[in-house]
């Protein structure tokens, strides 16, 4: 079945470093792929999206390209702040009418200043 | 606009009892979908609702159960609660594939 798999946390990292969090998917079709961050005690946000093969999504920093042919969908940023420290979910939708999310476990983020 | 939102925010029950919790879709979005997050964890699809329906379920028992009223909102029912039901459950709506998450609710069972 379809599933997401992310690298395993926690990543600490220093004010201004360079983040990868590695996302990896196994899916039926062609899913629409995304990347949700989720700050402590609140629900999840929609940070960024791509629906199609070699699509990037990016918002506030972030980016994230779909590669087909790596089954792929890592989560980049040049220069982390400390406000980026929270937990990110890589997740896929099924590509039946229910666009369904399937998510990974969650790769916590710590920036150290 | 106001996003998805989610009451109540916190609950506690005993196990056994059964619980309800709701949620107001985002403006505009027709489909409601429910996700359960245990602590640590990925969200777990629960089931989704469209036109009133439920159209899909995940791997959860009958013990949930939900319903969708005309204006799109929605309840999320759990009957006979299991300690293991402890978790955070997440609403989210959507008008086609990309979903907008409400705050959850936590529901601990002692």
């Amino acid at each position: 079945g379809d599933s997401v798999t992310q690298m395993e946390g926690p990543v600490t990292l220093s004010e201004e470093a360079f983040l990868t969090i590695n996302c990896t998917y196994t899916a039926t079709g062609y899913p629409s792929l995304f990347w949700y961050v989720q700050y402590p005690g609140e629900g999840l946000q929609l940070l960024l999206k791509a629906t199609k093969a070699d699509d990037k999504g990016s918002n506030k920093g972030f980016e994230a390209t779909y590669r087909k042919e790596t089954t792929s969908f890592h989560l980049e940023k040049g220069s982390v702040q400390v406000s980026d420290s929270a937990v990110y979910f890589c997740a896929l939708s099924v590509t039946d009418s229910s666009y369904k999310l399937i998510f990974g476990s969650g790769t916590r983020l710590l920036v150290r200043p | 606009d106001a996003g998805v939102t989610q009451s109540p925010t916190h609950l506690i029950k005993t196990r056994g009892q059964q619980v309800t919790l709701r949620c107001s879709p985002k403006s505009g979005h027709d489909t409601v979908s429910w996700y359960q997050q245990a602590l640590g964890q990925g969200p777990q699809f629960i089931f989704q609702y469209y036109e009133e329906e439920e159209r899909q379920r995940g791997n959860f028992p009958d013990r949930f159960s939900g319903h969708q009223f005309p204006n799109y909102s929605s309840e999320l029912n759990v009957n006979a609660l299991l300690l293991g039901d402890s978790a955070l459950y997440l609403c989210a709506s959507s008008l086609r594939s990309a979903q907008y998450f409400g705050p959850g609710t936590r529901l601990t069972v002692t």
